[in-house]
């Protein structure tokens, strides 16, 4: 069934390490977007994309870089760059269109040992 | 883009209902208003939108004034599995077209 998939839902990255986040859609959606999530704390905005081969920095892009090669897929990678790496990711993904409702995954839980 | 703020965090008992409201004094004429859920360790999940005066669906409520500077979300007879973090938004009706963001949030928590 439809659905937007984060894998994995666990992932421990040693220090100086660059690690990719997979992000998939089914859902037909042009947009897509990746956030970040200390906890306690609310969704910052990391990269988004609205069409393929087409990405924005939001607000917390450093150390970080993603790719939009095909519609379904939206990887992250978090390189060794950023400085403090743990945290839940969550990706979604939108109509951009028409559609009044973004759709997340489940998202993943990095921890940098 | 339209700031928000809402309350940190919130209780009530089972069986009530539970109003939060979100302030947006900057609101632009195009701009909807927009909750979203977020059970721990859990993607957020859309509940409702609404650009004017009320929208009721299934799960919840939204009132929003005339002048549109606030809205409630009113979830009515709220269950412990109604604990959550509740995100307003503000911002272009499609998700897409903009770079929403997701404010700390409103913690509620329902008390046996």
């Amino acid at each position: 069934d439809g659905g937007i998939t984060q894998s994995p839902k666990y992932l421990f990255r040693k220090e100086g390490q660059n690690v990719t986040l997979s992000c998939e859609q089914n859902l037909n959606h042009d947009a897509m977007y990746w956030y970040r999530q200390d906890p306690g704390q609310g969704l910052r905005l990391i990269y988004y994309s609205q069409i393929v081969n087409d990405f924005q920095k939001g607000d917390i892009a450093e150390g970080y870089s993603v790719s939009r090669e095909k519609k379904e897929s939206f990887p992250l990678t978090v390189t060794s760059a950023q400085k403090n790496p743990t945290a839940f990711y969550l990706c979604a993904s939108s109509i951009s269109l028409e559609g009044t409702e973004a759709f997340f995954g489940q998202g993943t839980r990095l921890t940098v040992v | 883009l339209a700031k928000t703020t809402q309350p940190i965090s919130m209780d009530s008992y089972e069986g009530q209902e539970v109003n939060i409201t979100c302030s947006h004094n900057n609101i632009a004429t195009n701009d909807y208003i927009t909750w979203y859920q977020q059970f721990p360790s859990q993607g957020p999940r859309f509940i409702i939108q609404g650009y004017k005066t009320k929208v009721t669906n299934e799960v919840a409520s939204l009132f929003i004034p005339a002048d549109r500077k606030s809205s409630t979300l009113s979830l009515p007879r709220v269950s412990l599995s109604d604990t959550a973090v509740y995100y307003c938004l503000v911002g272009d009706r499609n998700f897409g077209n903009e770079k929403l963001t997701f404010g700390t949030g409103t913690r509620l928590t329902i008390i046996p």
